[in-house]
């Protein structure tokens, strides 16, 4: 099976923008994860995404936002970029079935924010 | 409040020599467990995993120990080689939500 895939692999914006970042799941997971790791704070989770329905949510601010497609492939939004929010965003996916839990992480899209 | 951790930031060891890296989490519910590698440019990989009804089980050159009494995590590496050099994160999984240490790195000198 194919891994987890992330598209951009690299960005660079300015504050103030928008980015729209994209995650494919391996075949046949159904949920999708969104996590920001910086060297600061580490691996801070951002929200999951099961069947097209946000099911769990970190602790950031409305300005990070998310969708999944009934394909199971997943975006994640940030307006208003701030420089702080540059960082290695990582996406994983599962089953969904929580007596599965593994995620499997993609390789991450790495913003910059100037 | 409720946070998984680890004991050291980073641990050196000589190739050929086993490695522990080690992990407290503090939450007793946490009722399954994993260990990710990650190596510089890429996301996490998936190591091995254990419930919490069990407290050892073991992979390829790896074993993961866990003791639910004093809520400690380690993760053993035997014969250490040079692509083990990474850094290693334990997390602690409640349904799915998922929570992880800061991490260990781990360098293997040669």
């Amino acid at each position: 099976k194919a891994g987890v895939t992330q598209t951009p692999r690299y960005l660079i914006k300015t504050r103030g923008q928008q980015v729209t970042l994209s995650c494919s799941p391996i075949s046949g997971h159904r949920s999708v994860s969104w996590y920001q790791q910086t060297p600061g704070q580490g691996l801070q989770f951002l929200f999951e995404y099961f069947s097209e329905t946000q099911r769990n949510k970190g602790n950031f601010p409305g300005r990070f936002s998310g969708r999944q497609f009934s394909n199971s492939r997943s975006e994640m939004n940030v307006s208003t970029l701030e420089l702080g929010d540059s960082a290695l965003y990582l996406c994983a996916s599962s089953t969904g079935d929580r007596a599965q839990e593994t995620q499997y992480f993609g390789p991450g899209t790495r913003l910059l924010v100037l | 409040g409720e946070s998984v951790g680890l004991h050291l930031p980073t641990l050196s060891v000589q190739e050929g020599d086993n490695s522990i890296i080690n992990c407290a989490y503090s939450n007793s519910a946490s009722d399954y467990f994993i260990w990710y590698k990650q190596e510089s440019g890429k996301g996490p990989q998936f190591i091995i995993d254990i419930r919490s009804n069990m407290d050892k089980r073991q992979g390829q050159r790896v074993t993961v120990l866990l003791n639910k009494t004093v809520k400690h995590l380690s993760l053993q590496i035997a014969a250490t080689q040079p692509g083990d050099s990474a850094v290693y994160f334990c997390a602690e999984t409640r349904y799915n939500d998922m929570r992880f240490g800061a991490g260990t790195r781990l360098t293997v000198k040669p």
